[in-house]
């Protein structure tokens, strides 16, 4: 079955410092998405993706955050000067069209000390 | 503001007989209501879906209602098995037919089936 792969699956950043997290869509999806979950809170959308634009993007992301899709396959989520409470579970997701679901990765645990 | 609710955290049930999650929602643009289900660890997995035209999907052993006038729907597992152990999330969407739609979630229900 295919995946949504994420990379790494945890990062721990100091404070102020950039991170980018990656992850590779399934290949015939065309939509793609970052959510998070910060611990013991719901899973949050921050951002979708499509025909190489930005779609949509929460009250959460903002000027620190930004996304690309560099080489037509990975999908990355950037976050410029990390703060603590930047700390959470970053899921990518991607999708064929909205009636079909979408595939989840697995995750990356991000860690800002 | 809390457009998608699971108002139970938790929920036990013995294997074999019929778990019921319950979800409400407040937003009357949302038209595509999804199920995930989440082990520790992992990504959310896809179970099933319906579309705002539909009172009812199943798939298997699971069934979502949809309820539009009371802006609730419910996913029934059953027979359940102890390997439906996991946290069940409901989202919903609105949106074209052709857009990236963001997914927004309730909170979740830790759900136990007892051997």
């Amino acid at each position: 079955e295919p995946e949504v792969t994420q990379t790494p699956s945890h990062q721990v950043t100091q404070m102020g410092q950039e991170v980018i997290l990656r992850c590779v869509p399934i290949s015939n999806h065309l939509y793609f998405y970052w959510y998070r979950q910060i611990l013991g809170q719901k899973v949050e959308f921050l951002v979708s993706f499509y025909n190489n634009e930005i779609s949509e993007k929460s009250e959460i992301f903002d000027d620190q955050f930004s996304v690309e899709r560099p080489d037509g396959s990975n999908f990355t989520l950037k976050i410029r000067s990390t703060k603590l409470e930047d700390s959470a579970m970053y899921f990518c997701a991607s999708s064929e069209e909205y009636r079909y679901g979408y595939t989840f990765g697995s995750g990356t645990r991000l860690t800002v000390v | 503001d809390q457009q998608v609710k699971q108002n139970s955290p938790s929920l036990s049930v013995q294997e074999g007989r019929i778990s019921i999650l319950n979800c409400d929602y407040t937003n009357s643009m949302f038209d595509y209501f999804l199920w995930y289900k989440k082990y520790p660890a992992e990504g959310p997995t896809f179970l099933i879906s319906i579309s705002s035209i539909k009172d009812k999907n199943e798939d298997g052993r699971f069934t979502v209602f949809l309820n539009k006038s009371a802006k609730h729907l419910s996913l029934h597992i059953v027979p359940s098995q102890p390997g439906d152990s996991a946290v069940y999330f409901c989202a919903a969407s609105a949106g074209g037919a052709g857009s990236a739609r963001q997914l927004t979630f309730g909170s979740g229900t830790q759900l136990t089936v007892l051997p």
